[in-house]
């Protein structure tokens, strides 16, 4: 398996709360990925990264914010949480930015606001 | 707008019958089309990729291909079996730009023994 972990794994916080989650991996990837998983809407891209320091954003970036200051480590901040937040958070990690090359996933975070 | 299209309703089959997935696209030009399988509580893992220029690509029981005139791929599981439960995805990429997995949003296959 693709040593990318995600921490923490299960949360639940209150409305209007920061969160932040945790993607960290060990096969030294250029590109990273934070999605959301809502029934009905599949995954869904939060932001990107392709370098340190280099994010963009994604389908829905709106209350989210990242940062990337290691390869390693790959943070999602919910600066004020509000419950359409609660979701399925999934990073995922490759190592090009050519689509000929497989995404690999962490096991997830499941966020419950409330 | 972009849009991927993937059955959202279960497909129910029995075991040792082949299993066909569809996913369709509009408004792309995908250079390659990704197929992952993902299983409750978990994240999705990567199957099979087939490029642009390839009609059909097989990996064991697994045979996917793409058709680019239809703006279809086809996903097939021969030999099913229960332990092939689980919900499939496709992602494509954006041609010309840097590589996005853009998923849809999955058909779930539950194999009857």
């Amino acid at each position: 398996d693709a040593g990318i972990t995600q921490s923490p794994r299960h949360k639940v916080t209150e409305t209007g709360t920061p969160v932040t989650l945790r993607c960290h991996q060990t096969e030294n990837h250029r590109y990273m990925y934070w999605y959301r998983q809502d029934p009905g809407h599949g995954l869904r891209l939060i932001h990107y990264s392709y370098g340190v320091k280099d994010t963009d954003k994604g389908e829905v970036s709106d209350g989210y914010s990242v940062s990337r200051s290691k390869t390693e480590d790959f943070l999602l901040t919910l600066e004020s949480a509000t419950s359409s937040q609660t979701s399925v958070y999934f990073c995922a990690i490759s190592p090009s930015g050519q689509g000929d090359t497989e995404a690999f996933f962490g096991q997830g975070t499941r966020l419950t606001v409330v | 707008s972009q849009k991927i299209e993937q059955n959202s309703e279960a497909l129910n089959i029995q075991e040792g019958k082949t299993a066909t997935l569809t996913c369709n696209y509009t408004n792309y030009s995908p250079a390659y089309l990704q197929w992952y399988r993902q299983d409750p509580g978990r994240g999705p893992v990567f199957l099979l990729l087939i490029r642009e220029n390839e009609k059909e690509k097989r990996k064991e029981r697994l045979k996917v291909t793409f058709d680019t005139t239809l703006k279809q791929s086809l996903f097939h599981i021969t030999a099913s079996q229960p332990a092939d439960s689980a919900t499939y995805l496709c992602a494509l990429d954006i041609k010309g730009g840097s590589y996005i997995p853009t998923f849809g949003r999955g058909t779930s296959l539950i194999v009857h023994p």
